[in-house]
């Protein structure tokens, strides 16, 4: 069955401290693969994507995410987090439809 | 370029009643989706319309029903409300080839609907 799995549903840091969120996802299908992000309040926002090419894909706001084939793992990542990346992230993947993960939910405390 | 844009924002009914839920998408969209997002369930696909027809459906019951117009413009509907059926009604459009899928979806800001 299609589904996308992110390991961790709360995460605490600090500002300027590395960010690492996990994703893993099930699908045989040409894989193509989303961050999003929402911060509070706001709606949906795509963070980045993956569609082929170069495993490696920025986003914006200093946010890279890696597609990692052989572990069907898309994490996302940024060196240094800021206050304002307090947000809910989810992971997605395009199976005809948009499968998201449960979501993880980042606070930042200054 | 506008974005996706949703309305109402805010809808509250009382159980047994329908609604009726409206998405413009980005212009030169044609690729509509619409999600249900619950604090229970998160972000479920609902279906997919793409120049008028639906082309993808997800696993909700027949009460959840949509359609396209000839503008891409998209309009959801669910009968017989029931309580369950409180959540954030999300509408993504997203450019697209017919036979190949969409591309990526572009979110607006929701429909919050409760059920009393």
């Amino acid at each position: 069955a299609q589904s996308v799995s992110q390991h961790n549903h709360h995460v605490i840091l600090s500002e300027a401290a590395s960010l690492e969120l996990g994703c893993n996802y099930s699908y045989g299908g040409t894989v193509n693969l989303f961050w999003y992000v929402q911060y509070p309040g706001q709606h949906l926002q795509l963070l980045l994507k993956y569609f082929s090419g170069d495993p490696l894909v920025k986003g914006i706001k200093g946010f890279e995410a890696e597609f990692i084939k052989s572990k069907f793992s898309f994490n996302l990542r940024k060196p240094s987090v800021q206050w304002s990346d307090t947000a809910e992230y989810f992971c997605a993947v395009n199976a005809g439809k948009l499968i998201f993960g449960a979501g993880t939910r980042l606070a930042v405390h200054p | 370029k506008a974005g996706v844009t949703q309305t109402p924002r805010y809808l509250i009914k009382t159980r047994g009643q329908q609604v009726t839920l409206s998405c413009s998408p980005i212009s030169g969209h044609r690729s509509v989706s619409w999600y249900q997002q619950t604090p229970g369930q998160g972000l479920q696909f609902l279906f997919e319309y793409f120049s008028e027809t639906q082309r993808n459906k997800g696993n909700f019951p027949g009460r959840f029903s949509g359609r396209q117009f000839s503008n891409s413009r998209s309009e959801m509907n669910v009968s017989t409300l029931e309580l369950g059926d409180s959540a954030l009604y999300l509408c993504a459009s997203s450019f697209s080839f017919r036979d190949r899928g969409f591309y990526e979806q572009y979110f607006g800001p929701g429909t919050r609907l409760t059920v009393t």
